[in-house]
Order: C-alpha cells, then sequence, then structure tokens
C-alpha cells in the first residue's frame, strides 16, 4: 500500500520568500515521487519527479524537492517565490505499475 | 498542440441520465488513465488503460465504464448519474505503464449533477 501525506492545505509566503511545501510518502517498494502543480480550470502539469536517481531533484519554474529515505519525505522548495507561482500543489507516489497516489494538496498563496 | 484534450470541457445533466466523456492523446502514448477530483480538490485515480487492455480499475461502481478503441482514445460513459457523481474529471496519458513515467493531463470535464 502506498500513501502521501501533505502537511499544510494552505500555505502563504510573500513575493521573494522562500517556498517550503511538505510532503512525507509511506511505500512498500522504493517510491516514485512526484510533484505536480495545478493552476486554476487547469489540468495537472508536472513540476519534477524522484525515480530513485539523485536525491536532489530540480524542477521547473525555480522548483527542486529533496528525497529523504530516513525521514520519508520529499519537501518541494524554491528559493524565492513569484506571484505566477500561486497554485495548488500535489505530492503522489506510484506503484511500479504507475497507479499514482495524490496528497490531499496544498494550495500556494503569493503576497505582495 | 493539444497533447491530450477531452470534450466536453462543461456537462450539465439531470440525475439517472447517461453521459460520456471523451479523451484523446496526440503524444504516441501507451497508457491513459481516468482521474476523479472532488469539491476539495482530492484526486483519484479511476481506471487505467495499456494498448486498450484494462490494468487499473478501482473501487468504482459499475455505473462507470471505460472504453479504449485505440490507443490515442479512452473515453467514459457513466450511466444512471447521481448527485455524488459532480466532479472534474480528468484523462490522462503516459509513454507506458512504468511507473517512473510523468503523467500529462487532459484539461478536466467539470460534471455536474443536478
Amino acid at each position: 500500500a502506498q500513501s502521501v501525506t501533505q502537511l499544510g492545505s494552505h500555505v502563504s509566503v510573500s513575493e521573494g520568500a522562500l517556498v517550503l511545501l511538505r510532503c512525507n510518502y509511506s511505500s512498500s517498494v522504493p517510491p516514485y515521487l512526484f510533484w505536480y502543480v495545478q493552476y486554476p480550470n487547469q489540468g495537472l502539469q508536472l513540476l519534477l519527479k524522484y525515480t530513485s536517481a539523485a536525491t536532489l531533484v530540480k524542477g521547473i519554474n525555480g522548483f527542486e524537492a529533496e528525497f529523504k529515505k530516513s525521514e520519508t519525505s520529499f519537501h518541494l522548495t524554491k528559493p524565492s517565490a513569484h506571484m505566477s507561482d500561486a497554485a495548488e500543489y500535489f505530492c503522489a507516489v506510484s506503484s511500479p505499475a504507475s497507479k499514482l497516489t495524490f496528497g490531499t494538496g496544498t494550495r500556494l498563496q503569493v503576497t505582495l | 498542440d493539444t497533447a491530450v484534450s477531452q470534450t466536453p470541457k462543461y456537462l450539465v445533466t439531470q440525475m439517472g441520465n447517461d453521459k460520456s466523456i471523451k479523451c484523446e492523446q496526440n503524444l504516441g502514448h501507451d497508457t491513459m488513465y481516468w482521474y476523479k477530483q472532488d469539491s476539495k480538490k482530492f484526486l483519484k485515480i479511476m481506471f487505467s488503460y495499456n494498448n486498450k487492455e484494462l490494468i487499473i480499475n478501482e473501487t468504482v461502481p459499475n455505473r462507470f465504464s471505460p472504453k479504449s478503441p485505440d490507443k490515442a482514445h479512452l473515453n467514459l460513459h457513466i450511466n444512471s448519474l447521481e448527485l455524488g457523481d459532480s466532479a472534474v474529471y480528468f484523462c490522462a496519458s503516459s509513454p507506458n505503464a512504468g511507473g517512473d513515467n510523468e503523467q500529462f493531463f487532459g484539461p478536466g470535464t467539470r460534471l455536474t449533477v443536478l
């Protein structure tokens, strides 16, 4: 069985501040981990993924995430938030057979 | 170029009706999926097809029936619609059924059952 927990359903940061979105996973096999972003009234878009290569993964739009097996975490960070980053962010874990299990999502708000 | 497209974008219907949502991908992918996103934004997989064969079938009422006429298309037919079926339905595709694949999502179909 696999599951994902996203701490904080809503995160608010100031423009230019650090973004930290938390994700913890549970998986009985070495996991494939993903972060997707959903802008209002749109589908999901991949930000980055971990597939057992480098533990620090760089994605699009300046985001990165670090896989920490000891902490079963895959937190998403960005050094400096931009207004255009405001969206819903989903962490997900995949089984080897491509079954994606999503977390409940974190809404990121960016204020001036 | 639209990679994964869905029709219709919006669907408003009465309880008890039967409706279909269509999905097409032009990425040449082998694997396609249907997801349901509820009003709290929770996303859950419903079905997955690989080369027209059903490979994932979650606990979904049998009123929902997917059909894959070819690798590029995965349609979702829903019989006897209920209020609880109101949601946004997303189609997605990936190169193959490997768990490390990125999934490419369509824009969603917002279904409202009155």
